[in-house]
């Protein structure tokens, strides 16, 4: 079956210009994930959606980082006012539900503020 | 203070040889799950194996093998016979579901297989 999907695959964008990421999940996954890696770093949690509760944007690094999902399909990542220490790789997963379960990954999308 | 701490960063080794990397975690909750991911040259992070805290049996699977030992608060994973194939960034991550919505990673090893 299809897997995590996540476009685009590459965004370079100018310094203060606002980016849109999206990611697809599993389909019957309810649970969401985005995830920050910064070139040869750890995964830096950024945000988590369950099902129809109100997100945990506890990860989320400042007020220019925004998230939405439909329902329990599409999510969208917005960057406003991008810097270049937002350049960084944006990994998307999904799980059946809670964290009781493994996550599955995307292939990623790597940004680069110039 | 770390959850997951993953202390080696690199580790190379030859072709055949067996390696372990460690993980170690820090929890208080009694249910909490653990979890190896594989993160290869080309980016996207693999899913290798979950385990719940109430089962501390040893799994194996092909050339990979975990070690649960809750006394030491570990889940150390070991391939045997190593192959240049197994080259990649492998993360150990920690969930407390009943505590909160976080996976918690650790920092990563990246294990280098020469030929």
């Amino acid at each position: 079956g299809a897997g995590v999907s996540q476009s685009p695959s590459n965004k370079v964008t100018e310094k203060g210009k606002d980016v849109e990421l999206r990611c697809d999940p599993i389909s019957g996954h309810t649970a969401l994930y985005w995830y920050r890696q910064r070139l040869g770093q750890g995964l830096e949690f950024l945000i988590y959606f369950q099902g129809n509760s109100a997100p945990d944007k506890s990860g989320l690094p400042s007020d220019r980082f925004s998230a939405e999902r439909t329902g329990e399909s599409v999510s969208t990542l917005t960057i406003q006012r991008t810097q270049q220490e937002d350049s960084a790789v944006y990994l998307c997963a999904s799980s059946i539900t809670s964290t009781a379960y493994e996550q599955y990954f995307g292939p990623g999308t790597r940004l680069t503020v110039t | 203070a770390q959850k997951v701490t993953q202390a080696q960063t690199e580790i190379s080794v030859v072709e055949k040889e067996d390696v372990t990397l460690d993980c170690v975690y820090e929890t208080r909750d009694t249910t909490y799950y653990l979890f190896w991911y594989k993160q290869p040259p080309s980016g996207e992070l693999v899913f290798l194996i979950r385990r719940n805290s109430f089962d501390e049996q040893n799994e194996i699977s092909g050339r990979y093998s975990w070690n649960f030992q809750k006394s030491t608060s570990s889940f150390n994973f070991t391939i045997t016979a190593s192959q240049v194939v197994d080259s990649a960034v492998y993360f150990c991550a920690l969930s407390e579901p009943n505590t909160g919505n976080q996976f918690y990673f650790g920092t990563g090893t990246s294990l280098t297989v020469i030929p």
